[in-house]
């Protein structure tokens, strides 16, 4: 399979623990998004790396959120001391502008993330 | 305000019926417009992208983009039970080439094709 991968597929939590989800993009792909989307709304972006440089984060990512990709290739984005308002369905994109494409992003299955 | 809004539906139609799905936006700098499919507890898939006004079409899809009303539509024809899902249109400001392409979407609208 080429596509995006994430891993966990699911996730269950205590409110308080910190959860960590995995982020495999297309192969080659230097783009790397991560979005967050909640029952009956459309994904919301977080942030966005480009190879291994963070560059730019919503305002919705707080300081209990980080996220890295430390050799530009799979990124990983990190929770602490969840919050019940942070069950959501959490979904990773990757593009490349490689070849003049266009930046398209393709995204993964996602994480779902439930906090009890 | 949002700056795209889209009737979440649902909308349930018979199977071989057109479907038609809008989204109107705000924002006059989006210039890159995309439709997404999501199934149920899956990532979105992408199905249409266009830069420019006008319409484009790929197989039982076509997109249309009125850049001057700030409206975009989606049109499945002849649809089957397989294309019910949630259709999500989205939209950026930057094609990729120098920037960053964060992608604002809208709420998705929920499609059920009956047999």
């Amino acid at each position: 399979d080429t596509g995006v991968s994430q891993n966990p597929r699911h996730k269950i939590t205590k409110r308080g623990q910190n959860v960590t989800f995995r982020c495999d993009p297309i192969s080659e792909h230097n783009r790397l998004y991560w979005y967050r989307q909640t029952l009956g709304q459309g994904p919301e972006f977080l942030t966005y790396f480009q190879n291994e440089a963070q560059l730019e984060k919503s305002r919705l990512l707080s300081d209990r959120f980080s996220a890295e990709r430390p050799k530009g290739s799979f990124s990983t984005l990190e929770i602490q001391r969840t919050e019940q308002g942070d069950s959501a369905m959490y979904l990773c994109a990757s593009s490349s502008l490689a070849g003049g494409s266009t930046d398209t992003q393709y995204f993964g299955p996602g994480t779902r993330l439930t906090v009890l | 305000q949002k700056e795209v809004e889209q009737d979440p539906g649902p909308l349930s139609v018979p199977e071989g019926a057109i479907v038609s799905l809008n989204c109107t936006y705000s924002n006059s700098a989006f210039q890159y417009f995309m439709w997404y499919r999501q199934y149920s507890r899956k990532g979105p898939e992408l199905l249409m992208y266009t830069y420019s006004s006008g319409n484009k079409e790929d197989g039982r899809f076509t997109a249309q983009v009125d850049k001057s009303s700030k409206y975009i539509s989606l049109f499945i024809r002849d649809s089957q039970p397989s294309d019910s899902a949630t259709y999500l249109c989205a939209m950026s400001t930057h094609t990729g080439y120098s920037s960053a392409s964060k992608i604002i979407f809208g709420s998705g609208t929920r499609l059920s094709i009956r047999p």
